[in-house]
């Protein structure tokens, strides 16, 4: 199985500030025959079902705001959020789709400083 | 607009079986594969089960495979997972969410099941 391993475990990061959460595989999600990364990016707000933000490593899904991008390649993967907004307080999830099982990282709680 | 609604929660004894549905709109649901994802209270999220967009393929999560199924009827809209000798560590919220090359674009609200005796 791909193990994901996000960090870090919490993240506590002050209004308008830079937020960077860090993914890293423990093997390579990159398909070399169309150079795609099968990974994606997931918030989830409290008592809310996950809300996918970033496919294929860097694609970011419609009406999710550009202060979110998805970086990496291979086996490391980042998700910055440019300008720390409120209702951007969540766990974010990284999760791979190159091979079942399809896995997901532990989360990250991304906080208010 | 999309939905997915998921029915079939409750409180179930350890060895019982359950059966969670879950119901979409607004989609060409034959199109789509359709996943099962569950959140165990206070912790992270975990891939439970995958059906292709026709239902001919099933793959599963090791904690669930000869436990749990997952079958779709594409002429009601519906995915289902059928859940077999329970355990307490498959308390958990489950969501059904649409599948877009195995990533999830759309996800419901959730079914709560809890195994207790």
């Amino acid at each position: 199985d791909i193990v994901m391993t996000q960090s870090p475990d919490s993240l506590a990061v002050s209004l308008g500030e830079r937020a960077t959460i860090d993914c890293k595989s423990s093997q390579s999600v990159l398909y070399r025959s169309n150079n795609k990364n099968f990974l994606a990016w997931y918030q989830q707000k409290p008592g809310q079902p996950p809300k996918l933000l970033i496919s294929w490593a860097s694609t970011r899904e419609s009406g999710v705001p550009d202060r979110f991008s998805g970086s990496g390649s291979g086996t490391d993967f980042t998700l910055t959020i440019s300008s720390l907004q409120a209702e951007d307080v969540a766990v974010y999830y990284c999760q791979q789709y190159y091979t079942t099982p399809i896995t997901f990282g532990q989360g990250t709680r991304l906080e208010l400083k | 607009q999309v939905q997915l609604v998921e029915s079939g929660g409750g409180v179930v004894q350890p060895g019982r079986s359950l059966t969670l549905s879950c119901a979409a709109s607004g989609l060409a649901f034959s199109s789509y594969a359709m996943h099962w994802v569950r959140q165990a209270p206070g912790k992270g999220l975990e891939w439970v089960a995958l059906s292709s967009s026709d239902g001919s393929n099933q793959f599963y999560a090791d904690s669930v495979k000869g436990r749990f199924t997952i079958s779709r009827d594409n002429s009601k809209n519906t995915v289902y997972l059928i859940m077999h000798s329970l355990r307490a560590e498959d308390t958990a919220v489950y969501f059904c969410a649409r599948g877009k090359f195995s990533y999830m674009d759309v996800w419901g609200k959730g079914a709560t099941v809890t195994v207790s005796s």
